[in-house]
Order: structure tokens, then sequence, then C-alpha cells
């Protein structure tokens, strides 16, 4: 079935360097990605999102790439900082708008070293 | 501005007995979501309502689970009886449901479910 998965469950890097986590859908029809960072006993939080007709968006520390022709995202965090360790999730949904129904990914847990 | 609000926090129960968690959504959010996140995945749609009617209820096994959001604001969602299997974190999003916009889901810090 459709589904949307990730490369690696779990992420090290040193505090100040880049972070890149990656992400692979099937679902073709895919219109919508959201990456969300979940701390301990927190619920999901958005970080940033990108519709299908690009290819890239910057937030803040935050760059999310799509590459529709292979199915894959990425998440890239500059300088990353104690504050960024927790666990990270793509969705996607199929339809821009409302009543969307997001399909989360298994996450990566992204662990700060200092 | 207040976020989602969920109770209890934290639940134990032994298999075969029913429990209940409750969401409040921000204020004037019109669609509500429950998802169940089992222990080293993600969050995964159980129910989504939009006002007090049911968008979406696919998955959602309701042999065993019921949820409801009876006057378009609060929520619960039950489960009985309850299997091993159950134990989980129960997560309740909402978002304000405009059509033609982002709508950004918002999460509450979910109720963690463990059955004995």
């Amino acid at each position: 079935g459709e589904s949307v998965g990730l490369h690696l469950p779990t992420l090290s890097v040193q505090e100040g360097d880049n972070s890149i986590i990656n992400c692979a859908y099937s679902n073709s029809a895919s219109d919508y990605f959201i990456w969300y960072k979940q701390e301990s006993g927190k619920g999901p939080q958005f970080i940033i999102d990108i519709r299908s007709n690009m290819d890239k968006r910057q937030g803040q520390r935050v760059t999310v790439l799509l590459n529709k022709t292979v199915k894959h995202l990425s998440l890239q965090i500059a300088a990353t900082q104690p504050g960024d360790s927790a666990v990270y999730f793509c969705a996607e949904t199929g339809a821009w708008g409302s009543a969307r129904q997001l399909t989360f990914g298994s996450g990566t847990q992204l662990t700060v070293l200092p | 501005e207040a976020g989602v609000a969920q109770s209890p926090r934290y639940k134990i129960i032994e298999k075969r007995q029913s429990v209940a968690f409750w969401c409040n959504p921000i204020s004037g959010h019109a669609t509500l979501y429950w998802y169940q996140q089992i222990l080293g995945q993600g969050p995964k749609l159980l129910i989504q309502f939009q006002n007090n009617g049911v968008v979406d209820d696919s998955q959602l096994p309701k042999d065993r689970f019921s949820a409801e959001r009876l006057k378009g604001v609060d929520s619960t969602l039950k489960i009985q009886p309850a299997k091993l299997e159950d134990s989980a974190v129960y997560l309740c999003a909402s978002s304000l449901g405009g059509a033609g916009e982002r709508d950004e889901q918002f999460f509450g810090p979910g109720t963690r479910l463990t059955v004995l």
C-alpha cells in the first residue's frame, strides 16, 4: 500500500554541524509534505512544509528539498543545536486544502552531541 | 493562545477493561483528529471530525473503539474492551478546517496508554 518511509532510524551529529534527514514516499499523487519535530512526551510540532509544485523551501535554519522524480524528501537543519534533539517525521497528504489526512513516516531520532 | 488539551496524560489498565480519553481543541478549530502512535512509529489517523460530523473513520477499529464530538468542540475517544496491542500514545490534533488554506494541524501532548 501507500506509505511514507525514512532511510535511517537514528542520526547523531555534532553540535554546530548541519543535519540532513531523509524521507522516501511512494504515493505519486502526494501533493503536500510536512516535517514535524516530536520531543519526548510531547505531540508533533510543525517545522516546515512544501507543496508538490516546489522543489525547495527555506525557513529559519531549516530547508526542505523535494525531488518528485525519485519521490524523495529531505530536511536540512543548519548549525544543529542541542534543542534540535528529537524525533523527526515526514508526513504527506494527497490534497492541499481542508480535510487533509496525513500519512506519517516512522521517524528519525536526531541526537545532537556536545 | 492555548494549545490542544488532552487528559489524562497517562493511563494504565488491564486488558479487557475500558478507557476513555478527552480532548479540548484550540478554540475556533472546526476539524479534530485522533491519532494512535505506537512506540517507534509515526502517528496513524484513527478518526477525523469536521465540527460534530465524522469525515473519515476508516482506520478506526469500530468493534472496540468509538469516538464522539457531540457539540462540535470537545471530543472523547473510548476503547472497550482494551487489548494489549492498544498500548500506544493517543494524540489529538485540531485545525481551522478552512478550504484552500494550509490548515495546519496542532497536536496535543497525547495520552500514553499502557494495557497490561
